[in-house]
C-alpha cells in the first residue's frame, strides 16, 4: 500500500527555521516525483515545487522560489520542505503528494499544519 | 502562466440531483501525446485532497462511476450524475501541461 506520512504540526515564531518531512512507503520512492502543496486558511491549493528523489532534480513555482527549499534523502525515502526564516504568512497546511507520471498527484500525505505566530 | 477559471465557485446541490463544474484554461491543455493535461481533485473537510479524474477524463482508482470528466483544449467539465452527501467539499481542477502546475480557485459543493 502506497503511503505518504508527514511530520506533525508545528508552532513557530517569526524568524525561526523549520523543516517538515514526508516519508514514502509501499512503492519505489526514487522513481516518482514528490510535490508540495500549500493550503492557506480560507484559500485554495497552491503548488510549491517538486523533487525527483532519484537524482534530487527540483523545480519550484516562481511564487515560492527563494522562500523555501525542497530536498530529499532517498536512503530513508523521505522528502523535506524547509524554511530558513518563517513569516506569519507561512501559516498554512502543507501537503506532500506523489506524482503519477508528470501530470497527476495520485497519493497525498495527511498534511502538516504550520502555525507561525509571535 | 496558465490560468484556470472555475465556475461556479459555490454549488448547492440536492442529494440525488446531478451537478457539474466548469474549468476553463487560458491556454490549450492538449499535449502532443493527444492527452489533455487536466486533473480534478476533491478536498473533503478534514481530509487530504484526492485525485478524482486525471488526463481530462480518466477516473482514478476507487473513484465512483458517478464522477466523470470531459472536455478538451481549454474547456473542461466535471460531472456528478447523482450527488451524495459524501461528495461535499472543494473541487479543484489542475493543469500539468507546463512544469508550473496551477490549480483553479476551487468550487465548494454543499448539500442543500
Amino acid at each position: 500500500e502506497v503511503q505518504l506520512v508527514q511530520s506533525g504540526a508545528e508552532v513557530k515564531k517569526p524568524g525561526e527555521s523549520l523543516k517538515i518531512s514526508c516519508k514514502g512507503s509501499g512503492y519505489r520512492f526514487t522513481s516518482y516525483w514528490i510535490g508540495w502543496v500549500r493550503l492557506m486558511p480560507g484559500k485554495g491549493l497552491e503548488w510549491m515545487g517538486i523533487i525527483y528523489p532519484g537524482d534530487s532534480d527540483t523545480r519550484y513555482s516562481p511564487s515560492f522560489q527563494g522562500h523555501v527549499t525542497i530536498s530529499a534523502d532517498k536512503s530513508i525515502s523521505t522528502a523535506y520542505l524547509q524554511w530558513s526564516s518563517l513569516k506569519a504568512s507561512d501559516t498554512a497546511m502543507y501537503y506532500c503528494a506523489r506524482l503519477l507520471g508528470i501530470t497527476s498527484f495520485d497519493y497525498w500525505g495527511q498534511g502538516t499544519l504550520v502555525t507561525v505566530s509571535s | 502562466d496558465i490560468v484556470l477559471t472555475q465556475s461556479p465557485l459555490s454549488l448547492p446541490v440536492t442529494p440525488g440531483e446531478p451537478a457539474s463544474i466548469s474549468c476553463r484554461s487560458s491556454q490549450s491543455l492538449l499535449h502532443s501525446t493527444g492527452n489533455n493535461f487536466l486533473d480534478w481533485y476533491l478536498h473533503k473537510p478534514g481530509q487530504s485532497p484526492q485525485l478524482l479524474i486525471y488526463l481530462g477524463s480518466n477516473r482514478a482508482s476507487g473513484v465512483p462511476d458517478r464522477f466523470s470528466g470531459s472536455g478538451s483544449g481549454t474547456d473542461f467539465t466535471l460531472r456528478i450524475s447523482r450527488v451524495e452527501a459524501e461528495d461535499v467539499g472543494v473541487y479543484y481542477c489542475m493543469q500539468a501541461l507546463q512544469p508550473l502546475y496551477t490549480f483553479g480557485q476551487g468550487t465548494k459543493l454543499e448539500i442543500q
